[in-house]
């Protein structure tokens, strides 16, 4: 089945770009995601995209897949402190009845004035 | 409008006993969603339900766990003989539509389930 794997850590300065990553396995899977999660809150979706796009934009935020690669990543411009959360890469596998995502272990982002 | 709410928000129990985690979808969802998030991992699936059946129960870890949606709202999520194993924060969520298009699924805080 689907395995989707992320990198732990990143620190940034406030005011950078962050980059973060996440590779998956099933080249098949129709929709990636990117959830964040703050202390205490629910996780959030940030963005998607469609398993036919390379790039997708969305203010602040860039998403490049690389299907070849089975890579994923998300761009944050201009980092502030309030993007401080943990970021979760997930994959929609393809096919039967249900709509499962398959999480990644998370990436905490940590923001430095 | 009033996102996905779950209750309680924390729950200490101790093992053995029988626990029961409730979801309050976001009016009008037909599927609804369980995933359970141990520390420092991402959130596993549990169950999903379109309306009162549950379409996929495969990730339920084993026959302990069982969940419920009869009038295809509010779920419950029951653990029966709970065990220290099953502490977790368990996740629902609940989205419009089903599979084949975008699939935005909105998330709610959690219930934090300790067993002592």
């Amino acid at each position: 089945g689907e395995d989707v794997e992320q990198s732990l850590f990143l620190s940034v300065r406030e005011g950078d770009s962050s980059v973060i990553n996440c590779t998956y396995t099933d080249s098949s899977s129709t929709y990636l995601y990117w959830y964040k999660q703050e202390p205490g809150a629910g996780l959030q979706l940030l963005t998607y995209i469609f398993s036919n796009m390379d790039m997708k934009q969305d203010q602040r935020l860039t998403v490049l897949l690389n299907k070849k690669d089975k890579h994923l990543s998300l761009r944050i411009a201009d980092t502030q402190t309030g993007d401080s959360a943990i970021y979760f890469c997930a994959a929609l596998p393809p096919g039967g009845a249900t709509n499962k995502l398959i999480f990644g272990t998370g990436t905490l982002l940590a923001v430095q004035p | 409008g009033a996102g996905v709410s779950q209750t309680p928000s924390n729950k200490v129990t101790e093992k053995g006993k029988y626990v029961e985690l409730r979801c309050d979808p976001i009016s009008g969802h037909t599927a609804l969603y369980w995933y359970r998030q141990s520390l420092g991992q991402g959130p596993e699936f549990l169950i999903y339900f379109q309306g009162t059946g549950a379409a996929d129960d495969s990730g339920l870890p084993n026959d302990r766990f069982f969940a419920v949606r009869p009038e295809g709202s509010v779920s419950t999520l029951k653990i029966q003989r709970t065990e220290r194993g099953d502490s977790a924060v368990y996740l629902c969520a609940s989205s419009l539509v089903q599979r084949g298009e975008y699939n935005e699924q909105f998330f709610g805080p959690g219930t934090r389930l300790t067993v002592l």
